[in-house]
């Protein structure tokens, strides 16, 4: 089946440290990899996206890139802000399939 | 462009009391999800309808939870009756079309059953 594990968080750092958030996924067939992200009292955003091997996806400073050869989606910020506090989700999606398949979601706080 | 539109953003009921939740999806969009999030759970699919009608139920917990989607404009979530394992955030998503993976979210309607 397709599923999606996410580094388990909370994650707490300062303000411009670099931020990593691991994502690797099994998937049958060629799936699309996102990453949504969801601040408090809020509901989930598409943070960016990527639908093809080496694809990378950017996106308020944010990058991944979908690594086909380690299955990997992992999320990169070189500079937080306090901002950035929220829960990421990573999740993929296999063409012609209308489902998501969610991460358990990573809680970041960033400390000013 | 208006987002997904849920309503109430907040409830809190009496167990045994019927909820209704509401979404209004973007205009355009088909396909219209219904999740749930817990702690415990995360976030889990209640319920996928594509063209006005229900795909894939199979997330439903339990018949007390039904789900209409009378047009394309229109989506209800019900529970009937309410019990204090239900409390959770409802969220409503819509996307442009089967088969379009990105999906927009609604911001929740938070449910307390006492």
């Amino acid at each position: 089946g397709n599923s999606v594990t996410q580094m388990e968080g909370p994650v707490t750092l300062s303000e411009e440290a670099f931020l990593t958030i691991n994502c690797t996924y099994t998937a049958t067939g060629y799936p699309s990899l996102f990453w949504y992200v969801q601040y408090p009292g809020e509901g989930l955003q598409l943070l960016l996206k990527a639908t093809k091997a080496d694809d990378k996806g950017s996106n308020k400073g944010f990058e991944a890139t979908y690594r086909k050869e380690t299955t990997s989606f992992h999320l990169e910020k070189g500079s937080v802000q306090v901002s950035d506090s929220a829960v990421y989700f990573c999740a993929l999606s296999i063409s012609n399939d209308y489902k998501l398949s969610f991460g358990a979601g990573t809680t970041v706080t960033v400390r000013a | 462009d208006a987002g997904v539109i849920q309503s109430p953003r907040h409830e809190v009921t009496e167990m045994g009391q019927e909820v209704t939740l509401r979404c209004k999806p973007i205009s355009g969009h088909n396909s219209l999800f219904w999740y749930r999030q817990t702690m415990m759970r995360g976030l889990e699919l209640l319920i996928y309808f594509n063209n006005n009608v229900p795909i894939d139920d199979s997330g439903m917990p339990e018949d007390r939870f039904s789900a209409k989607m009378p047009n394309a404009s229109f989506s209800t979530l019900k529970i009937q009756p309410s019990e204090p394992r239900d409390s959770a955030v409802y969220f409503c998503a819509s996307s442009l079309a089967f088969g379009t993976e990105t999906q927009y979210f609604g911001p929740g309607t938070r449910l307390l059953v006492l």
